[in-house]
């Protein structure tokens, strides 16, 4: 049972305008959540976190929402760049493990 | 440089030929941790070390060993490779603070194919 759910494969958004990354998660006791950004060839990196206690955490471009009675978390990128193309990972952390998401590839156009 | 360094960055081999993945962090890092990312799968823990001789299985630890007999590596071993573990591989660590421990430095990837 995938406990962490990125429902769109990939996305496409024109440059400048903001790029949103959803996922959903089934376990109510995940108490971190995170994004991941990862370039071909390369191991992931960490891009923003969220604890389970708060509702938003903004780092320049990027501001992470969560909403715990849906079970949902978005990631928002403003304004998106072309540095912005990558595969996100949503996941969600509880104790000592991490549970990541299948990804979503985002594409910003010219 | 703060870093996760993984051995080798591509590996062919045969079906039962044990073989054996490095990882090595230079961050003092407490915590460590296999992943497998596959098309469609996204990523996938294997094990994890929460310090030295402390490992625990993740979520897909079936046909993988490791040890963490220092803190600084953590080597992944496959004692019978299959083909089904063929796939992308991922070390990383972090520290070991509840924040801290979110926040994983993964090396750049270990391919490997099994034949």
């Amino acid at each position: 049972d995938q406990q962490v759910k990125q429902n769109s494969p990939s996305l496409s958004v024109q440059e400048g305008r903001i790029s949103i990354l959803n996922c959903d998660y089934t376990n109510s006791m995940f108490d971190y959540f995170l994004w991941y950004k990862k370039y071909p060839a390369e191991g992931p990196t960490f891009l923003i976190s969220i604890s389970s206690i708060k509702d938003k955490n903004e780092d320049g471009r990027f501001t992470v929402f969560l909403n715990k009675s849906a079970k949902h978390l978005s990631l928002h990128i403003v304004p998106s760049q072309p540095g912005d193309s990558a595969v996100y990972f949503c996941a969600a952390s509880r104790d000592d493990k991490i549970i990541f998401g299948k990804g979503t590839r985002l594409h910003i156009l010219p | 440089e703060a870093q996760v360094t993984q051995n080798p960055r591509y590996l062919i081999t045969v079906t039962g030929k044990k073989l054996t993945v490095t990882c090595s962090q230079n961050m003092n890092h407490e915590y460590m941790s296999w992943y497998r990312q596959d098309p469609g799968l996204g990523l996938r823990q294997i094990y994890y070390s929460m310090n030295v001789e402390v490992t625990d299985k993740g979520d897909v630890p079936e046909g993988y060993k490791v040890s963490r007999k220092e803190k600084r590596n953590f080597p992944l071993i496959l004692e019978s490779p299959s083909p089904n573990q063929t796939s992308l591989y991922f070390c990383a660590s972090s520290g070991d603070s509840a924040i801290a421990k979110n926040i994983q430095y993964f090396g750049a990837g270990t391919r490997l194919s099994v034949l």
